[in-house]
């Protein structure tokens, strides 16, 4: 089974401090996203990345970065965390080709005070 | 622009009855998949069911079926025989092979009434 793991199931931070969130996947996919979910918003994209060290904007990239140094793992960084982020994050991996699901990991659920 | 669209925010079944949850899409590649997912209170999204573009035949799972009208660009989920399990966040989306991308609905909540 893929597995996606994500650092932290809760996480409270303040404004303006930094944030890392990780992702790790065990099955060599090439391709991994982060989203955010808000209620009545569904699942916007922020960053994607289809090999390592490659990336791509998503829809709301504003105010995050992202960075993947090794393909099994996605991290993705507030610079200056916002109360307006606290919000569900979740990672996704997928493989490189041909239709496929995306698998999910479990969410962070983050609260910027 | 929104390439997919779920229109029922909310919706209530009786336990035991069937029930459809609506999905439209936009896109004019030829080339996509339709994917359904679950997302109970816990959080985590399941994958419920797959219909590419090119398949003949509605893609059915156990007690999911994806109703895939191509010309109007809807892929209904049906869920049968529904079970008080079934209550949760039900997401449709769309994956298209150029840019590697997915989108994904609003969502609809679904809740089964004992």
């Amino acid at each position: 089974d893929v597995k996606v793991t994500q650092s932290s199931r809760y996480l409270v931070k303040r404004t303006g401090e930094k944030v890392f969130l990780e992702c790790v996947q065990d099955m060599d996919h090439e391709n991994m996203f982060w989203y955010r979910q808000d209620p009545g918003l569904g699942l916007r994209l922020i960053y994607f990345s289809y090999d390592v060290k490659m990336k791509e904007k998503g829809d709301i990239p504003e105010g995050y970065s992202v960075s993947r140094e090794k393909k099994e793992r996605f991290s993705l960084i507030l610079e200056s965390a916002s109360t307006n982020q606290t919000s569900m994050y979740l990672c996704a991996s997928m493989p490189g080709t041909g239709f496929d699901t995306q698998y999910f990991g479990p969410g962070t659920r983050l609260t910027v005070l | 622009a929104q390439k997919i669209t779920q229109t029922q925010p909310g919706m209530f079944v009786q336990e035991k009855e069937a029930v459809t949850l609506d999905c439209t899409y936009d896109t004019s590649d030829p080339s996509y998949g339709l994917f359904w997912y679950k997302q109970p209170s816990s959080g985590e999204m399941i994958f419920l069911i797959y219909q590419g573009s090119y398949d003949q035949q509605n893609a059915t799972e156990g007690r999911y079926s994806l109703n895939f009208q191509k010309a109007r660009k809807s892929a209904n989920l049906v869920i049968s025989a529904s079970q008080l399990g079934d209550s949760a966040m039900y997401f449709c989306a769309m994956g298209l092979l150029t840019g590697n991308q997915f989108y994904f609905g609003t969502g609809t909540s679904l809740t089964v009434i004992p």
